[in-house]
């Protein structure tokens, strides 16, 4: 069964950064491209960023390009999302996601939820 | 960036019912290669998105044949044929054809 696991949320000030982490299990993490999307408090879908399966391509909107980094650890099967210079409009539940084909986002972890708040 | 415009914004519905919501792009979806990136997921309340169709029509793994997608360019729509009370929530249409990636505003189902 796939699994995907978010952890790292917490309240934040502005300014400031978090590390979010996916533990993903249940198929080979390495075969498979992997995002981040964020949902705001009562609001849509955004997405936030992407990574290859190597790690050696990633991509980002301009909402986050700059601020965000995406990385993955492979042997550890774990996904991350490093947040730089926090605004409060980052505040979200935060999900990994696995990527079959582009943004067709086929499995989700249960989210994480990043206030940015001072 | 790529506007995805989902239509009606809310939809009432009685359990048997056939609905449809349509996604409506500000730009062809249609790659170069041919293909065209867009996707339908479903969210239930309190619950993470689940995947109901991509590339347009294909049905995901373990998701009920009553639904359905359709449409070219532009313009998508999502069918259900005969809502169960299981389907309420918030659909959303998703594109990947053109960076950045992006999602139509949503259409929550609700019972009438």
């Amino acid at each position: 069964e796939v699994q995907l696991v978010e952890s790292g949320g917490g309240l934040v000030q502005p300014g400031r950064s978090l590390k979010l982490s996916c533990a993903a299990s249940g198929f080979t993490f390495s075969n498979y491209y992997m995002a981040w999307v964020r949902q705001a408090p009562k609001k849509g879908l955004e997405w936030v960023a992407t990574i290859s399966t190597s790690g050696s391509r990633t991509y980002y909107p301009d909402s986050v390009k700059g601020r965000f980094t995406i990385s993955r650890d492979n042997a550890k099967s774990s996904l991350y999302l490093q947040m730089n210079s926090l605004k409060s409009e980052d505040t979200a539940t935060y999900y990994c996601a696995r990527c079959t084909i582009a943004a067709s986002f086929a499995y989700w972890g249960q989210g994480t939820l990043v206030t940015v708040s001072s | 960036d790529v506007v995805l415009t989902q239509t009606p914004p809310t939809l009432s519905a009685t359990i048997g019912q056939s609905v449809s919501i349509s996604c409506r792009s500000s730009q062809s979806l249609l790659h170069s290669n041919g293909n065209t990136y867009l996707h339908w997921l479903l969210q239930r309340p309190g619950q993470s998105p689940q995947l109901l169709i991509y590339l347009v029509s294909r049905l995901e793994s373990g998701v009920p044949n009553r639904f359905s997608g359709s449409g070219s360019g532009t313009d998508f729509t999502l069918k259900i044929s005969g809502v169960e009370a299981e389907d309420l929530g918030v659909y959303y249409c998703v594109q990947g054809t053109h960076a950045p990636w992006t999602f139509g505003g949503g259409t929550k189902l609700e019972l009438k």
